[in-house]
């Protein structure tokens, strides 16, 4: 079965410091998702990646999916406590595996004012 | 707010009791997916039904079943209870386009305590 590791499992930042989460594949990604939980709350969708090499932004975050589609970078530019919170990624196993999502362990971050 | 809706949002039991988690998915979606959060087991997908039908199975107990109804809502049904199923239970909803990969919008959640 695919598995998903992150790291790092948890992070303090600076208010206004740069940060990036990583998310890594045992297998190749179909598809890689991209998600933040507040604690005890439901998961709101940032991002999805599918195609090796690619790169998408929104605001300050930027997730990037390698060009051999086993690796996921979450980088946070200029950091306020509002991105604080656990983020998860979550991969497709393969096509027509039925859509269903593995998770990583997730990364807690705490962004300090 | 992504549009699935959950019932209850707290639910507190003793173990051997049975209990009924209800989703909603978002307008227009047709399939709707169960996933299972622990501190220890982290999220895990439990199962997925399109349009009516089981589309998928993950690590799922036969304690637990689900089912969709016509007009789409979903319902997780658990059984048998006991201390370990306390976690939170999320339902996901997606449009459920055949062949492409499909965003899932999860809701609140229900947060599940077996005493």
């Amino acid at each position: 079965s695919q598995e998903l590791e992150q790291s790092p499992q948890s992070l303090i930042v600076q208010e206004g410091k740069n940060l990036t989460i990583n998310c890594t594949s045992s297998k190749t990604l179909y598809g890689l998702y991209w998600y933040k939980q507040k604690y005890g709350e439901g998961l709101i969708f940032l991002m999805m990646l599918q195609k090796g090499g690619e790169e998408k932004s929104h605001e300050k975050i930027t997730a990037k999916l390698d060009e051999k589609k086993q690796q996921s970078s979450l980088h946070i530019t200029a950091s306020q406590p509002s991105h604080a919170g656990i983020y998860l990624c979550g991969a497709v196993p393969a096509r027509n595996a039925g859509n269903m999502l593995t998770f990583g362990g997730g990364t807690r971050l705490m962004v300090k004012p | 707010d992504s549009g699935v809706t959950q019932t209850p949002k707290h639910l507190i039991t003793a173990t051997g009791q049975r209990v009924t988690l209800r989703c909603s998915p978002r307008s227009g979606d047709l399939s709707v997916y169960w996933y299972q959060q622990s501190l220890d087991q982290g999220l895990q997908f439990l199962i997925q039904y399109y349009n009516g039908e089981e589309r998928a199975k993950g690590n799922i107990l036969e304690r637990f079943s689900a089912q969709q109804f016509p007009d789409l809502h979903s319902e997780l049904n658990l059984s048998s209870l006991e201390l370990g199923d306390s976690a939170l239970y999320f339902c996901a909803s997606s449009s459920g386009t055949s062949g492409s990969v499909d965003t899932q919008y999860f809701g609140p959640g229900t947060r599940l305590t077996v005493l």
